[in-house]
């Protein structure tokens, strides 16, 4: 098991650039999160996924999009980036069962400057 | 958003010390996890605490969930250099029963 990826490692963006950030797991789990990291805040949810199919908002959703159209896959679209967006962004998945939800897996991070 | 007070903010003591932290919530909360964060690296779940005064262990990691249920600790006994990370504390409870992240407590171990 490769676990969760994610692509790019690193990123950088002129504002009002678009991307997409890939974020694939290959543990069959139902429960996928974006989270991004900034310095002296811990991690920050952005929005997460329960099933395919089915996308919800988490505590900072704004400039984001999500889709889950495979249980593998959950990519995050930034569709106009901004300097405010420069953070590190980490994909998580985990089963949905109970206390399971809550043995996340972490992929390795994007690393992504906007200038 | 709401977030959790994490302490110390960074800690710098020599191998063999034994460590302590400490989140603290102004929500009550029914779970509270322990992760560590390796330098490059997405956090790896530590220790999951599911009722109020429970004591877990997890080798040299001791975590407990406070009688308060609005705090928990992590104790590490005879630091190693690889125990140097950066250590969260995360919660889950409240109207959202959201995981909410502290902001992390940076340990330097030196030899």
């Amino acid at each position: 098991n490769a676990g969760v990826t994610q692509t790019p490692k690193f990123q950088v963006l002129k504002t009002g650039q678009s991307m997409t950030l890939q974020c694939a797991q290959d543990m069959n789990h139902e429960y996928m999160s974006w989270y991004r990291q900034d310095p002296g805040m811990g991690l920050r949810l952005i929005h997460y996924s329960v099933g395919a199919g089915i996308t919800d908002q988490g505590e900072v959703p704004n400039g984001y999009n999500v889709s889950r159209s495979t249980t593998e896959d959950f990519p995050l679209r930034l569709l106009s980036a901004a300097p405010s967006q420069t953070s590190v962004y980490f994909c998580a998945s985990s089963r949905l069962a109970g206390f399971l939800t809550d043995t996340q897996y972490f992929g390795p991070g994007t690393r992504l400057t906007v200038l | 958003g709401q977030q959790l007070n994490q302490s110390p903010q960074s800690m710098f003591i020599q191998e063999g010390e034994d460590v302590s932290m400490n989140c603290t919530s102004s929500s009550i909360f029914n779970t509270w996890l322990w992760y560590k964060q390796d330098p490059g690296e997405g956090p790896v779940l530590l220790i999951a605490l599911y009722k109020a005064g429970e004591l877990t262990s997890n080798g040299r990691l001791t975590a407990q969930f406070g009688i308060t249920r609005k705090d928990s600790f992590l104790n590490i006994s005879a630091s190693i250099p690889s125990d140097v990370g950066i250590y969260f504390c995360a919660g889950r409870g409240g109207a959202t029963n959201k995981l909410i992240f502290g902001t992390g407590t940076l340990l330097a171990v030196q030899p």
